[in-house]
């Protein structure tokens, strides 16, 4: 059972929007950073969203991150078959003193 | 260019020992918290633990499900990162991420050793 929850999966079609979200408490989302990661199968995560909505430079401008209150939300614009992939959101918990992550959102482009 | 290369993993019996050592090149080592990040098989990541820099006095966190049994080290004069697993359970069965920490969080991973506790 993971600290933050997200959706197990999501889809779309390409040229659609998909929005995944990251649900948590006062003691993490609330409290800290949103980061948001991309991962291929068989390969190491890598940064999508940093800053809660800013992204790092090579990224998309398809990507975008928000955040409010507890809960946090990456959307996909223009969506490609490129994007599938699964998705984490991450931040750092107070109260348990440890880094968080979601369980991860498997994205499928139908 | 950022790399973080890992090594060390390996087949092990449970309750046995290993260390896993990351090399880190194209940034300045010292000045970056780093972490250990896990993923077992078909799961999800899980967060290992971290240790600061030099002005934190190399402070460590760990979660939970590790606090006791690893120790994260570095050594900065060779860039140089380290995860000493001791009493290996079955379930810490993984690729094990070395990662570079940011103000905003985890923003660089290298591309992981696969451990395997096994008997």
């Amino acid at each position: 059972q993971s600290v933050l929850t997200q959706p197990p999966s999501a889809s779309g079609t390409p040229g659609q929007t998909v929005t995944i979200s990251c649900s948590g408490s006062t003691s993490n989302i609330g409290y800290s950073i949103i980061t948001w990661y991309q991962q291929f199968p068989g390969t190491a995560p890598r940064l999508v969203i940093h800053y809660d909505d800013q992204r790092p430079s090579g990224v998309p401008d398809r990507f975008s991150g928000s955040k409010s209150g507890t809960s946090a939300s990456l959307a996909i614009s223009g969506l490609q078959s490129g994007d599938e992939a699964v998705y984490y959101c991450s931040t750092w918990d107070a109260t348990l003193n440890e880094r968080v992550f979601g369980g991860g959102t498997r994205l499928t482009v139908l | 260019e950022v790399q973080l290369v890992e090594s060390g993993g390996g087949v092990v019996q449970p309750g046995e020992s290993l260390r896993l050592s990351c090399g880190a090149s194209g940034f300045t080592f010292s000045r970056h918290y780093m972490d250990w990040v896990r993923q077992a098989p078909g799961k999800g990541l899980e967060w290992v633990g971290r240790i600061t820099g030099r002005p934190q006095s190399y402070s460590t966190d760990y979660a939970a499900s590790v606090r006791g049994r690893f120790i994260i080290s570095r050594d900065d004069s060779n860039n140089s990162l380290f995860l000493q697993m001791s009493s290996l359970k079955i379930e810490d069965t993984a690729i094990y991420y070395c990662a570079r920490d940011t103000v905003s969080g985890i923003d660089f991973w290298g591309q992981g050793t696969l451990v395997t506790v096994s008997s």
